[in-house]
């Protein structure tokens, strides 16, 4: 069976400092890859999304980056966080070479930046 | 712009039904999905639309109506553990996922 993993799930950053989170997926090949984030009281937000190794599209620009050195990992990094990247992030994944299928969700990282 | 609506909160009684609306104003359409988050976790899929009526799963229905943009989510028997946020989203002509705020459901015995 598939599963997928993000870590960690918590952590204090202050503002300035770098980020990285990552993911994991097992038990499938060339999965569709995503990396959003959820403020309180509004909708997911997607940051970015990956088809393939080293294939990355981002939807916001920002102070993120991602990246994807293996098939079923994916980073998200940040050099400088700044207070407003506060939020709790989820990395998912879906079949590749579908369009339309579910998305899988990690557990999720709670990012506080200060 | 694109936009998906449903409420910020609802209240229900332990056992009893309730009905989760959603409308969307998107560019094309490819299929509407409800998802249930729990506080705290990560959100869990719980059903697929993409054509016009009722898709039943246990406790839990879908509905969904194209011409009018219109969705709803039904849940039956209602448990306390039903409590949670649940999100509607919609997959566009570009096959870009647009999610809703979600709709908070409290379950009062």
């Amino acid at each position: 069976s598939q599963t997928i993993h993000q870590w960690p799930a918590t952590l204090v950053q202050p503002v300035g400092s770098p980020l990285s989170l990552e993911c994991t997926v097992e038990g499938t090949s060339n999965p569709n890859l995503y990396w959003y984030r959820q403020a309180a009281g509004r909708g997911l937000q997607l940051l970015f999304y990956s088809v393939g190794i080293g294939q990355i599209s981002s939807e916001v620009p920002q102070n993120l980056s991602a990246s994807r050195p293996q098939d079923r990992q994916f980073i998200l990094s940040s050099k400088k966080l700044l207070l407003s990247d506060s939020g709790f992030y989820l990395c998912a994944w879906s079949v590749g070479g579908r369009h339309t299928g579910e998305l899988f969700f990690g557990e999720g990282s709670r990012l506080t930046v200060l | 712009g694109q936009n998906i609506d449903q409420p910020t909160e609802m209240t229900a009684t332990e056992g009893a039904i309730v009905q989760i609306n959603c409308t969307y104003q998107t560019s094309g359409f490819n299929g509407l999905f409800w998802y249930q988050q729990h506080a705290g976790e990560a959100p869990t899929f719980l059903s697929y639309n993409v054509l016009d009526g009722l898709e039943e799963k246990g406790r839990f229905s879908s509905f969904l109506s194209r011409s009018k943009g219109y969705s709803y989510l039904l849940l039956k028997e209602l448990q306390m553990k039903d409590s949670a946020s649940y999100l509607c989203a919609v997959t566009d002509s570009n096959y870009q996922l647009i999610w809703g705020a979600g709709t908070k459901l409290i379950i009062k015995p």
